[in-house]
């Protein structure tokens, strides 16, 4: 199976600064890859699709301005949180996917506090 | 609107006992189908999944699925729970080639 790897795994920020996490594919060239948040005890909300290349595309209600994503290679998308609040505390999770149709696989998640 | 249900929130089970989780859907037409776990302090980890072909899927563990179209159900077995499998357990569907949409997840405890 795929793995796929996620840094940081987890980040205490001060509101008002950015943050970045990184998610790669180690086993293999992901063409898309996801980005979910996870609040405690709650299912994986969908964030943001993106493919290499090319501009996320973003659910309902994700500020695509708050949370910039760059899928830079085919093995490398970053998640930046810009000026994080409170709010924004949560367990984000990256997912890659070799092809269109294909499985799935999930990074271990990078939990953000924000104080 | 569209979703994924899973009916049980929170499973207790003792150990040997067995175990069925609940997954429905609402979507029409052709669906992927997956049920993934996620043990404490872990990612996500797939279980199995259903793409075409014989209904009745085999996953790791000892973990199986049954799909049945006409219930729009996916519902996950195991005949002989253990404490190691004490764990949460998300429903996920892919309609067509969009990204998959996740149930809201079951908790299974298991004690000795």
């Amino acid at each position: 199976g795929a793995v796929v790897s996620q840094h940081p795994s987890w980040v205490i920020c001060k509101s008002g600064t950015s943050v970045k996490i990184e998610c790669r594919s180690l086993d293999f060239q992901a063409t898309t890859m996801f980005w979910y948040r996870q609040f405690p005890k709650q299912s994986l909300m969908l964030m943001a699709t993106s493919n290499e290349g090319s501009k996320a595309t973003y659910e309902q209600g994700v500020e695509k301005d708050k949370f910039l994503i760059n899928h830079a290679s085919l093995t490398l998308s970053t998640l930046t949180v810009t000026s994080a609040h409170p709010e924004d505390s949560s367990f984000y999770i990256c997912s890659v996917q070799r092809g269109a149709g294909e499985t799935q696989y999930f990074g271990p998640g990078t939990r953000l506090l924000v104080l | 609107a569209q979703s994924v249900s899973q009916h049980n929130h929170h499973v207790i089970l003792s150990e040997a006992a067995s175990l069925e989780l609940g997954c429905n859907y609402s979507y029409g037409g052709t669906v992927n189908l997956f049920w993934y776990v996620q043990y404490p302090g872990q990612h996500l980890q797939l279980l199995l999944k259903y793409f075409s072909g014989d209904p009745l899927v085999k996953g790791i563990k000892g973990f199986e699925a049954e799909f049945i179209k006409s219930k729009f159900s996916f519902n996950l077995r195991k005949p002989s729970v253990q404490w190691s499998d004490t764990a949460e357990y998300f429903c996920a569907v892919r309609p067509g080639n969009t990204p998959l949409v996740f149930g809201k997840g079951t908790r299974l405890s298991v004690i000795a």
